[in-house]
Order: structure tokens, then sequence, then C-alpha cells
């Protein structure tokens, strides 16, 4: 595997179901994101693991609760969503979140396409 | 607020070429990203500008002027595979990057 893998690719959950989304680097970078993306909005920042350390949390819902076990792995674990929450949601990965170039741009996994019903 | 801007969609010749701009207001800035996302698919990395001027990559062009909070970017000899949303983000001053929604660029043979 290289790059960034995300597990599932296409989920439906109902309301009251518990998932969790995978996310996995083979680029040996230190921090991870995830993101939503919702039709014809900007990619909206959800969570930002640097070092295994959470450093950002953008006003997410409890509902979503990032875990990182170490640099290389990322889940989001789901639980009681609702309809809007259907939407793509993308890990990305970089080099560190310490600002300085090279190695900010981030790469991104393939996403998992989420369905509340 | 933080605010980026760019068109919601676009459409242009084969063979053609075509100028995407962007436009920003950020809370500092340390750099502009150009990112391609084809349809399902993951956002890819095109370019990045931090000082004022053009960079050249191939086909692809970006341009970028701080003073006026602008970016383009610039696609040459239009490709059907260039089909796809282009994504303005900008690194603010606590280095997090502020996204565009992307434009929807659509080739026509």
């Amino acid at each position: 595997e290289t790059g960034v893998t995300q597990t599932p690719r296409h989920l439906v959950m109902g309301m009251t179901n518990k998932k969790s989304l995978k996310c996995e680097q083979h680029l040996g970078h230190n921090a991870m994101y995830w993101y939503k993306q919702s039709a014809k909005k900007p990619l909206e920042l959800m969570f930002v693991y640097n070092f295994k350390e959470q450093t950002e949390n953008n006003s997410v819902p409890s509902r979503f609760s990032p875990e990182c076990p170490n640099s290389s792995h990322l889940f989001l674990h789901l639980h009681t969503l609702q309809p809007e929450d259907s939407a793509l949601y993308l890990c990305a990965s970089s080099q560190d979140n310490s600002g300085g170039l090279p190695g900010y741009e981030q790469y991104f996994g393939p996403g998992t396409r989420l369905t509340v019903t | 607020g933080q605010n980026i801007d760019q068109p919601t969609e676009m459409t242009a010749t084969e063979g053609a070429i075509v100028q995407i701009n962007c436009t920003y207001q950020t809370s500092g800035f340390n750099g502009l990203f150009w990112y391609q996302q084809h349809a399902g698919e993951a956002p890819t990395f095109l370019s990045y500008n931090v000082l004022d001027g053009l960079e050249e990559k191939g086909r692809f062009s970006s341009f970028l002027s701080r003073s006026k909070g602008y970016s383009y970017l610039l696609l040459k000899e239009l490709q059907m595979k260039d089909s796809a949303s282009y994504l303005c983000a900008v690194l603010d001053s606590n280095y997090q990057l502020i996204w565009g929604a992307g434009t929807k660029l659509i080739i026509k043979p």
C-alpha cells in the first residue's frame, strides 16, 4: 500500500448505529487530519493530530470522536449521527504541522462516502 | 472572518487556455495552495505560492499577488482529463489551511 488509504470507501448507517472510519498513511508523516466535504462547500477541517497529539478540534459535535494510536493511523468513531452528517469524509497527512515548508502540503486519502439514514 | 472566493463553475474548450481566479481575506498569510480533485477522488496537490509572481509547472501555472489577496491557476492546452474541481487554499497565520469551495471546470470537445 502506498500513500493514504481509507476504509470503508462507502458507509450507510442508521442514526442509532456506531461505526468507525479508518485512515492509514504510508508516507512517514507526523500530522494527520480529518475533513468533512459536503457538496459545493469548502472543505471543513474537523481534527488535527500532530505527533499523535490532538492539536485542533474545530467545534466538532461529540458524536464524532477521533483516535490516533500512532502517527500512521487515524480513526473517526461515529455514533448517533444525524442525516446532515452525510458527506465525504477525507483523511489527509503531511510531514508535520509546524508550518514550515517543504512538507506542509497535504496528501489526501480517497475518502469515505457516508450516508446517514 | 476568513474568506476564500473562487467561481463555482467554468467551462472551456479542449486545447484552449483557462484561468481560474481565487481571492482571499485571511488573518495572516503563509502561502497559497491549489489542489485538483476529480469527481469521487481525493484532492491532489498542484502548486504552492508564497512569493509574488508566476510559478510554471508544465501546462499548469499559478500566480500570486499578496498585496491584492489574489491568485490564479492557469491551465494551457486543455485536455479532457483536466475536467475536475480546482480548490484554492490559504495557509493563515496559525498555519491552518483555509479552503475555498472549489471551481468545477468542465472541458468540452
